[in-house]
């Protein structure tokens, strides 16, 4: 079974700064999605940005960027020029690309503070 | 696209009720996801609809945890005989079937007494 791990339980950052939120999982497959959602105080889920393993290239969303590492299995999240709106808790999420195996499987969240 | 819905929002209930929540997916999703997060963790899968057929269940969804989509539209889940365990919030997520990203609902937050 795979399994998605976030060693860190909270994150702090200054506004406009960087901050970089780890993730690493276990799998067998070779070929699936990794993901990054966030869920503001207000508890709706938000999709940050995605990857597909098979694809060498990092994804890119406007301020947030990815560093995948298939070899290491490691699925990191970079925030730039950090605002307050980006404060939430933060799920890496893995989801196979079989047909069968839709489901996502969440690592334990990451607190993300702001400070002004 | 008015996002996926789910209904209601909060819910308090007396231990041994049976309650039921309500999910609409977004209009052309076909496929629908129920998950189920405690404080402070990630939401955990219960189960999944590929229009209205029931694909795949977890271990977590015991036999007291009914789910349908009858219509391959909205679903409910029902808990019969609630536990002070099942305290938690209830999410539900669509996607389209050819895509490959879920889209999350507010959740239902169930409180059992």
């Amino acid at each position: 079974a795979q399994t998605v791990t976030q060693s860190q339980p909270e994150m702090s950052v200054q506004e406009a700064e960087t901050v970089t939120l780890s993730c690493t999982y276990d799998t067998s497959e070779s070929d699936y999605y990794l993901f990054w959602y966030k869920q503001p105080p207000s508890r709706q889920m938000i999709l940050v940005i995605r990857q597909e393993a098979y694809k060498q290239q990092n994804a890119t969303e406007n301020r947030f960027s990815v560093n995948f590492q298939k070899a290491a299995k490691s699925f990191s999240l970079k925030i730039s020029d950090s605002q307050l709106g980006d404060a939430a808790m933060y799920f890496c999420a893995y989801r196979s690309s079989r047909a069968s195996g839709s489901r996502l499987t969440f690592g334990e969240g990451t607190q993300l503070t702001v400070n002004p | 696209d008015t996002g996926v819905s789910q209904n209601p929002r909060h819910k308090i209930t007396k231990r041994g009720q049976n309650v039921t929540f309500r999910c609409d997916p977004i209009s052309e999703h076909n496929r629908l996801y129920w998950y189920r997060q405690t404080l402070g963790q990630g939401p955990e899968f219960l189960t999944y609809f590929q229009n209205e057929a029931q694909l795949e269940k977890s271990r977590l969804l015991s036999d007291r945890f009914s789910a349908e989509r009858p219509k391959g539209s909205f679903s409910t889940l029902e808990i019969q005989r609630t536990e002070q365990g099942d305290s938690a919030m209830y999410l539900c997520a669509s996607r389209a079937g050819s895509a490959d990203t879920q889209y999350f609902g507010p959740g239902t937050r169930l409180t059992v007494l």
